[in-house]
């Protein structure tokens, strides 16, 4: 199985602070045949579901912030909130759908500072 | 609006049965692979079981393979998952997912549904 790796696990932060966090992938993500990297981000608050933000990597789901930023290419990912609203407060988690079974990283919580 | 939500979770004894569902609505269900995915209490997520659109292939975790089966029926517009011999381990939150477009990523998630196992 592919394992995914995120780094913090946590992270207390201020309203209007840039944030990065990194998620790693044993092995590599983009598939040459498309040049797609198979990396999805999702967002999940205290006491409810988890919601898609970026799936391909780098690509916006309809209705997020353009403040949600995902990068990265092969094994390394980032994302990248240009300035954090309260509101973002909540777990992000990374998704591989490279390979099956698709896997998750532990998490990143952001919190309060 | 998508929706997707869970019933059929509670408290049961190891090595029971139990059997959760997740009634859809807003989309064309039929045209969507579908999967489920759990949250044990306080840890991450894991993928538990997919499903294509007509139900043909069925993909599981390793961990629930011969014990879990996931069906469903498109007339209902419905989704299942067949939980027997079930664990300690098992108990989770379990969030009915739709695949988007044939990938294996989710667009939509459910609510969750509750599974304790303990005597």
């Amino acid at each position: 199985d592919i394992v995914m790796t995120q780094t913090p696990s946590s992270q207390a932060v201020s309203a209007g602070e840039k944030v990065t966090m990194s998620c790693k992938s044993s092995q590599s993500l983009l598939y040459s045949e498309n040049k797609k990297n198979y990396l999805a981000w999702y967002q999940q608050k205290p006491g409810q579901s988890p919601k898609l933000l970026i799936s391909w990597a780098s690509t916006r789901e309809s209705g997020v912030p353009d403040r949600f930023i995902g990068s990265g290419s092969g094994t390394d990912f980032t994302l990248t909130i240009s300035s954090v609203q309260a509101e973002d407060l909540a777990v992000y988690y990374c998704e591989q759908y490279y390979d099956t079974p698709d896997t998750f990283g532990a998490g990143t919580k952001l919190e309060l500072k | 609006e998508v929706q997707l939500v869970e019933s059929g979770g509670g408290l049961v004894q190891p090595g029971r049965s139990l059997k959760l569902s997740c009634a859809a609505s807003g989309f064309t269900f039929s045209n969507y692979g579908m999967a489920w995915v759990c949250q044990a209490p306080t840890k991450g997520l894991e993928w538990v079981a997919s499903i294509s659109t007509g139900g043909g292939n069925t993909y599981y975790r390793d961990s629930v393979k011969g014990r879990f089966t996931i069906s469903r029926d498109n007339a209902k517009n419905t989704l299942y998952l067949q939980m027997d011999s079930l664990r300690s381990e098992d108990t989770a939150t379990y969030y009915c997912a739709r695949h988007w477009a044939g990938y294996w990523y989710f667009d939509f998630w459910g609510p969750g549904t509750m599974v304790t196992v303990s005597s």
